[in-house]
């Protein structure tokens, strides 16, 4: 079944060390979003990638990276973890064509990896 | 940026009952999605809905499309204790895509 797989699903890091989170892909989007998830909050977009693009929000910490190296795979780098960066890390996927009435199509998303920072 | 409010915050139900929420914003919509998210999980798609006026199911689920493209609604018929979760609706325009802040619903057996 194509998926949007994240791993890993749980991850501790101590404070300031940095942290990678993976997501692969198997829909074959063009577009791989990320999202940070706080317990009873909506997902916040920190970025995404429409093919190699990167577009970062404009709230979002420079403390976090991302890359993209095929249209497969996208991480998320945390630089220096502080406590506050504790959250649940959520990856989407989408489909995107431009001059349509709707360019972006409908988000799909992986089961997430929660970071614990200590 | 944009908000969707979502209504009610928050759900306790008897098992069995049927629910209601919905989803508004200022703004008009191409299209309307909701989602449910399980604890320690990422959120899941429910129905999508592409149409003002639309009426779509999904087993007990029924959303529709509101003829204003300003809203959206989703009801749960005969609740169960596995629809407990957190449910978001999102709505895209354009290339923008906005998510609801969320009705956290708990089915009490």
């Amino acid at each position: 079944d194509a998926m949007v797989i994240q791993n890993p699903r749980y991850q501790v890091t101590q404070f300031g060390k940095p942290v990678t989170l993976s997501c692969s892909q198997t829909l074959n989007h063009n577009v791989m979003y990320w999202y940070q998830q706080k317990s009873s909050q909506a997902p916040k977009l920190l970025f995404h990638y429409y093919d190699k693009d990167f577009n970062n929000e404009a709230d979002t910490p420079d403390n976090f990276q991302s890359r993209r190296p095929n249209t497969s795979f996208c991480f998320l780098d945390i630089r220096s973890p502080g406590l506050g960066d504790a959250a649940m890390y959520l990856c989407a996927t989408s489909r995107y064509t431009s001059g349509r009435a709707n360019s972006q199509e409908t988000q799909y998303f992986g089961p997430g990896t929660r970071l614990l920072v200590l | 940026g944009q908000q969707l409010n979502q209504s009610p915050q928050s759900m306790f139900i008897q098992e069995g009952e049927d629910v209601s929420m919905n989803c508004t914003s200022s703004s008009i919509f191409n299209t309307w999605l909701w989602y449910k998210q399980d604890p320690g999980e990422g959120p899941v798609l429910l129905i999508a809905l592409y149409k003002a006026g639309e009426l779509t199911s999904n087993g007990r689920l029924t959303a529709q499309f509101g003829t204003t493209r300003k809203d959206s609604f989703l009801n749960i018929s005969a609740s169960i204790p596995s629809d407990v979760g957190i449910y978001f609706c999102a709505g895209l325009g354009g290339n923008q895509f906005y998510f609801g802040t969320g009705t956290s619903l708990t089915v009490i057996p």
